[in-house]
């Protein structure tokens, strides 16, 4: 069966880096994409990017772009988002969701488990 | 790229029907066949739906649909059940080759 399974929760202070990994399983995992999916606390879902894992391509969102590159480890089937100078307002629950392997739709089948980043001084 | 709209909250009763709207431009929901729909309750990861406009995942209750028109996507739930009571998201393939979602709708069964 289909498995995206994250790295655990991190706590990290302002202007410091995180790295969330999602290790999939189940499926052939340079067949598909990974976008990553943020929600802060008490608010609604934000798109942030997508990763083809065929041929690495690439895609943020405006807002996040310079501060996020997302990485794919083919060998281990795992994608990898980081995300640099985080502020406050990046506090949120980090998904990963398997997507299409050449655009971007927003066809996200199965889901990580969330991935909590807080960040606090 | 601004979110999507829908409404805050709908209800209904139990067995009802209803339909949640969310409405973009013609850069987005408009312009593409690429409009999704997410189940979250809780605490859980966001639930796909229906997906490209009208189509459900296997698995997905037949009770659930999808439909367009013009810059307006809508979500429609026949016999509503108890277990439907979460919140709904929609989401759009945009011109720019993103990806936007609309800011939640809650669905109270009463």
């Amino acid at each position: 069966q289909v498995q995206l399974v994250q790295s655990g929760a991190e706590v990290k202070k302002p202007g410091a880096s995180v790295k969330v990994s999602c290790k999939a399983s189940g499926y052939t995992f340079t067949s598909y994409g990974i976008s990553w999916v943020r929600q802060a606390p008490g608010q609604g879902l934000e798109w942030m990017g997508w990763i083809s894992a065929y041929n690495g391509n690439t895609n943020y969102a405006q807002k996040l772009q310079g501060r996020v590159t997302m990485t794919t480890d083919t060998s281990t089937s795992t994608a990898y988002m980081e995300l640099r100078s985080l502020r406050s307002d990046d506090t949120a629950v980090y998904y990963c969701a398997r997507a299409r392997v050449a655009v971007a739709v927003p066809n996200f089948d199965y889901w990580g488990q969330g991935t909590l980043v807080t960040v606090s001084s | 790229q601004s979110a999507l709209t829908q409404p805050a909250s709908v209800s209904g009763s139990p067995g009802q029907s209803i339909t949640i709207s969310c409405t973009g431009t013609s850069s987005d929901v408009g312009g593409y066949n690429y409009v999704s729909w997410y189940q979250q309750h809780p605490g859980k990861a966001p639930k796909l739906m229906i997906y490209e406009v009208s189509n459900r995942p296997s698995g997905v209750p037949d009770r659930f649909s999808g439909s367009k028109s013009g810059n307006t996507a809508s979500l429609t739930i026949s016999g509503l059940q108890a277990e439907d009571e979460a919140d709904y998201y929609c989401s759009s393939y945009t011109s720019s080759s993103h990806v936007v979602f609309g800011g939640g709708t809650k669905l109270t069964v009463l």
